[in-house]
């Protein structure tokens, strides 16, 4: 069956550190990925996206990364800080010819002062 | 950058309401536009796939003819939840592509809180 997994437990870490973020996939072959933010009683927020013949992507201290052969991408916050705390998704899209995403159930973060 | 507009932000009807919810797109024409609906802690499931000028298609188990879509602008998609009951309660959120192809970023609503008691 297809699936999209990403960590149900919060990540909890100490401000400063890296967040590391996963997100895999099963059945999929989606020509892009895309990460997003989501606060509480918000609409998600668009952070990054990664298409399939890309390894890695960069924006300011958001790093992500997609292994097709894994099936995994890796979302990376460096230097977090208390602000970067909310729920991330991944989503999955290019898989036929409509703009659809398929979303993750989100991981939520908490960054500690 | 683009926006995406949802009103409203919540509703609170009794059972049996009909309850309509609004998407616009502020400064971008959307061709294209999804709806969502959200369940706490639970990932966005998509509902269905609003097109300017033609019908929406519907995702596999969602009823269309208790989620009524119109997409009547090219800034303009509406939800429409027949006759509610309470276990349509849930998060509804849009959102929309403002690229001409499939691979950029979609702009969300802030979403819809709809509590049917």
């Amino acid at each position: 069956s297809q699936k999209i997994e990403q960590n149900s437990e919060a990540l909890n870490i100490q401000e400063g550190k890296t967040a590391t973020l996963t997100c895999n996939y099963t059945n999929y072959s989606p020509a892009y990925l895309q990460w997003y933010r989501q606060d509480p009683g918000r609409g998600p927020v668009f952070l990054l996206l990664i298409r399939e013949n890309e390894k890695e992507k960069r924006k300011e201290r958001l790093k992500v990364t997609f292994d097709t052969t894994l099936k995994q991408s890796l979302f990376h916050i460096t230097a977090s800080q208390p602000a970067d705390s909310a729920t991330y998704l991944c989503a999955l899209g290019g898989m036929d010819s409509s703009y659809k995403l398929i979303f993750g159930s989100g991981t939520r973060l908490l960054v500690r002062p | 950058g683009a926006v995406v507009s949802q009103h409203p932000s919540r509703v609170i009807c009794k059972s049996g309401t009909s309850v309509k919810i609004e998407c616009r797109s502020l400064d971008f024409q959307a061709t294209t536009m999804f709806w969502y609906r959200q369940f706490p802690k639970k990932s966005l499931m998509l509902m269905a796939t609003s097109n300017e000028g033609s019908k929406a298609t519907y995702e596999q188990g969602v009823e269309k003819d208790k989620f009524l879509i119109n997409h009547a602008s090219l800034t303009l998609s509406t939800l429409t939840v027949t006759s509610a009951h309470p276990e349509d309660s849930s998060f509804y959120i849009c959102s929309a592509p403002t690229g001409g192809t499939g691979n950029q970023p979609q702009h969300f609503g802030d979403g819809t809180r709809l509590s049917i008691l």
